[in-house]
């Protein structure tokens, strides 16, 4: 696609269900990003995939959080039994193999009430 | 820790003022240093930075890197209130960690 596409890019849920973000990169890019980004906040690295390679997930806030990357392409993000400090912007980024020039997405905005 | 520092925090200026924005950092395996701008939800990407002190340019926006000292500054020149934002550096060799970012705020 012509850029990095996220969806929804509004979602209200309520504290306890579990949401799922999807993120569809810029077509051969390998390499995709999360990254949570509160009110006034910077952004805080979630998880990061390059192509085959383990997923680097250092930046998981715990174990209710997950993401995936299926056939090295779209990504979903998963937060299980929500809960109100989960409520931030999501942005998704995609860049080439050997460049660390990333792109992002709109992002999809979570509020948990 | 790979760490990502900016300064100042926020910044108000005036229209045609010359504004410079600091980003030092320490990471592991540095590769490159990114500026982007955000102005409502999506970051745009300004700059991308690999060597030192080649200067990058464009329009009223320039910056360089100084991998000796660890730092970036980013200058923007005659600014105009489309240039309120917040600038955000970013540091990676793969996974990119961001600063907290600088808000600038432009008043005509």
């Amino acid at each position: 696609g012509a850029g990095v596409s996220q969806s929804p890019s509004n979602k209200v849920t309520e504290k306890g269900k579990d949401v799922e973000l999807r993120c569809d990169p810029i077509s051969g890019h390998t390499a995709l990003y999360w990254y949570r980004q509160s009110l006034g906040q910077g952004l805080e690295f979630l998880i990061y995939f390059q192509g085959n390679s383990a997923p680097d997930k250092s930046g998981l806030p715990s174990d209710r959080f997950s993401a995936e990357r299926t056939g090295g392409s779209v990504s979903t993000l998963t937060i299980q039994r929500t809960q109100q400090e989960d409520s931030a912007v999501y942005l998704c980024a995609s860049s080439r193999l050997g460049t660390n020039e990333a792109f992002f997405g709109q992002g999809t905005r979570l509020t948990v009430v | 820790e790979d760490k990502v520092v900016q300064s100042p925090l926020s910044l108000v200026v005036h229209e045609g003022d010359t504004v410079t924005l600091n980003c030092s950092y320490e990471v592991t395996n540095f590769r490159s240093l990114l500026w982007y701008k955000q102005e409502k939800k999506a970051p745009t990407f300004l700059f991308m930075l690999t060597s030192s002190g080649i200067e990058k340019k464009s329009g009223r926006l320039s910056s360089i890197l100084d991998k000796k000292e660890l730092f970036s500054i980013l200058n923007i020149t005659a600014t105009q209130t489309g240039d309120s934002a917040i600038y955000l550096c970013a540091v990676g060799p793969d996974k990119l960690i961001f600063g907290t970012g600088t808000r600038l705020q432009v008043f005509p």
